[in-house]
């Protein structure tokens, strides 16, 4: 059985910083690329970042400089350093699985993780 | 980037009921990359078509989508109770993925 599991959201103040994790288990990890996907409270779904199976990223242009996916694939696990962190950056961040390689939807999700940036 | 607009905003019907929820894009979607993804409050999104319209694994056959170039449907036949919820259609075609901004399906 596929899960994603995210970890590391949290309260912090507007230009800090914070480390999201997912692991990840139940199919080969390495095999697969996964994006970072966000949702502002009450509002809909953005496409943050993604990581292909070998390391190779893409960002939306709001998080470009700021934000850094990566993965350890000896781990199972997805990260996202978030630094400069804005207010506009306040949502629930979600893993999630691309199901084929290429042009890919999500054919699973994490239950997501809540990052709060606020004084 | 390609713009997705889902109509309408809140659909209101009753268990039972037909719903069929509308997906524009701004330019064409590359190869029908169209899926749909069902959120329920406080839980994660969950894909139910790809593909514009292949199921995904445990998806009821009253979900059924449609569709190729600019316009998509997705079309629940018979409403149950469980299927109140935001629909969300995203297209992967092309980069950056994006979504549309969600249908509410409300209980009349």
């Amino acid at each position: 059985e596929v899960q994603l599991s995210e970890s590391g959201g949290g309260l912090v103040q507007p230009g800090g910083s914070l480390r999201l994790s997912c692991a990840a288990s139940g199919f080969t990890f390495s095999s697969y690329a996964m994006s970072w996907v966000r949702q502002a409270p009450g509002e809909g779904l953005e496409c943050v970042s993604a990581i292909t199976g070998s390391g190779t990223s893409y960002y939306a242009d709001s998080v470009k400089g700021r934000f850094t996916i990566s993965r350890d694939n000896s781990k199972n696990t997805l990260y996202l350093q978030m630094n400069s962190l804005r207010a506009e950056d306040t949502a629930a961040y979600y893993c999630a699985k691309h199901a084929v390689t290429g042009r890919s939807h999500f054919d699973y999700w994490g239950q997501g993780t809540l990052v709060t940036v606020s004084s | 980037e390609i713009v997705l607009t889902q109509s309408p905003a809140t659909l209101s019907l009753s268990p039972g009921e037909r719903a069929t929820l509308s997906c524009g894009a701004s330019q064409s979607v590359s190869s029908s990359n169209l899926a749909w993804y069902q959120q329920k409050p406080g839980l994660a999104p969950r894909l139910l078509i790809y593909d514009a319209s292949s199921r995904a694994t445990g998806i009821p056959d009253r979900f059924s989508g449609s569709g190729s170039g600019t316009d998509f449907t997705l079309t629940i036949s018979r409403l149950e109770p469980e299927d109140f919820a935001v629909y969300y259609c995203q297209q992967y075609g092309s980069s950056p993925r994006t979504f549309g901004q969600g249908t509410k399906v409300e209980i009349k």
